[in-house]
Formats: C-alpha cells, structure tokens, sequence
C-alpha cells in the first residue's frame, strides 16, 4: 500500500541536541510538507517542497531545517536553536500538479520531546 | 488572510447522539473546504471536502455542506459511535495558495460515550 512513513513513533533527546526525524513516501508526490502539532492548536507550517532540490520557509521555520534530495524523502532536522521543540511532528504529501482542490496525505507522526 | 474557527471542545456525546461541530472561515476568492480526522496517536486523514459553494461533502455518516453566505462548514452526523471518538479539524486552502498551505483550525476533540 501506498502512503507515507515516518520514524521513529516516539524519539527522545536532550537539550541542546539536533535530532532528524524521518519522512519517506511511496505515492509518487511532488510536494511535502511538514506541520507541527500542539496540545489543543491546529497544524502549523513548518517547512515545505514542492520539488527536489526545493524548498521554502513555512510559518514557523525558526530552528528548523531540511532537505530535499529525493523525491521520496523530506527529513525534518530539529536543531537546538529550536526554543520549544518538544512537539508532535506532522508530514505530509500531495499529489502531482496538486491544485487547491486536493487534500493533504499525512503520515501518522513522529512525538518529540526534549528534556 | 485566511482564517478557520472552529467550536471549542472537547465535546462529550452518548452514542446515537446527533452530532454538529461548526466551523467558520474567512478566505479571499473561493476556497476548498475540507474535514480531518486524528484519531489518537496517528495521523490526519481525510474525512470529506467541499469544492464549491453549496457542494455538500459526506462520508462514513458525516456531512458538511460549503455555505458561502454564511462562510461556513458545519460537521454533522445523525447518530455517532463510539468508535467516532477523535480530533476533527476543518481546513480551508484557496486558488492563491498551493494544498500545502491550508490554514486549519484549532481542532474539537470529540468522546462519545457507549
């Protein structure tokens, strides 16, 4: 089956450390995104591309990072100028020539805490 | 810019209880409506959207009709379960943006009790 995989479920790290989460996808999607997710608030932008090679600046892309060398991955870098990234880490997918009409493909999330 | 609100939960229902979330947006030009649902520990999945002033959306019992004169994207069923218990989240993206830069709302945590 199709879809999009992210790893680990749960990561741990201390403060003060980067740590990569992972995004691959199978459906042959141009664009990925990654959101993050807070207690009681909506999905938040982080970063996003819409081809290999490219990406942009979501809404809250401070501390963060990326990367595009495949079509298939998009790993997330939460680095340690990130104030507050204990968080549950969203990525998703959407399909070729994606209009406004087509909604987002999500994986099942990466939860995030630093201590 | 675009904005999505949406009923403050949680909600807490008895099975077989009819079920109204309501959503109101505020978008330039005329966007698509859509409903998630994040059932605890998972990702979001699309639950139905609307493309189109009084398009509306349903499936698995849950329907939304895209009301342009009121703005607004209401989440209905007629007789929940249990196994309906999740984050529901109304998000709304428009010709000015691509897909992945649809603005969401805060999300209502619904329980539905047997």
């Amino acid at each position: 089956d199709g879809g999009i995989t992210q790893s680990p479920k749960y990561l741990f790290r201390k403060e003060g450390q980067n740590v990569t989460l992972s995004c691959e996808q199978n459906l042959n999607h141009d664009a990925m995104y990654w959101y993050r997710q807070d207690p009681g608030q909506g999905l938040r932008l982080i970063y996003y591309s819409q081809i290999v090679n490219d990406f942009q600046k979501g809404d809250i892309a401070e501390g963060y990072s990326v990367s595009r060398e495949k079509k298939e991955s998009f790993p997330l870098t939460v680095t340690s100028a990130q104030k507050n990234p204990t968080a549950f880490y969203l990525c998703a997918s959407s399909p070729p020539g994606a209009s406004y009409n087509s909604p987002l493909h999500f994986g099942n999330g990466t939860r995030l805490t630093v201590t | 810019g675009n904005s999505v609100t949406q009923m403050e939960g949680p909600v807490t229902l008895s099975e077989e209880a009819f079920l109204t979330i309501n959503c109101t947006y505020t978008a330039t030009g005329y966007p698509s409506l859509f409903w998630y649902v994040q059932y605890p520990g998972e990702g979001l999945q699309l639950l139905l959207k609307a493309t189109k002033a009084d398009d509306k959306g349903s499936n698995k019992g849950f329907e939304a009709t895209y009301r342009k004169e009121t703005t607004s994207f209401h989440l209905e069923k007629g007789s929940v379960q249990v196994s309906d218990s999740a984050v529901y989240f109304c998000a709304l993206s428009d010709a000015y943006t691509n897909a992945g830069k649809s603005t969401f709302g805060d999300g209502t945590t619904l329980t539905v009790k047997p």
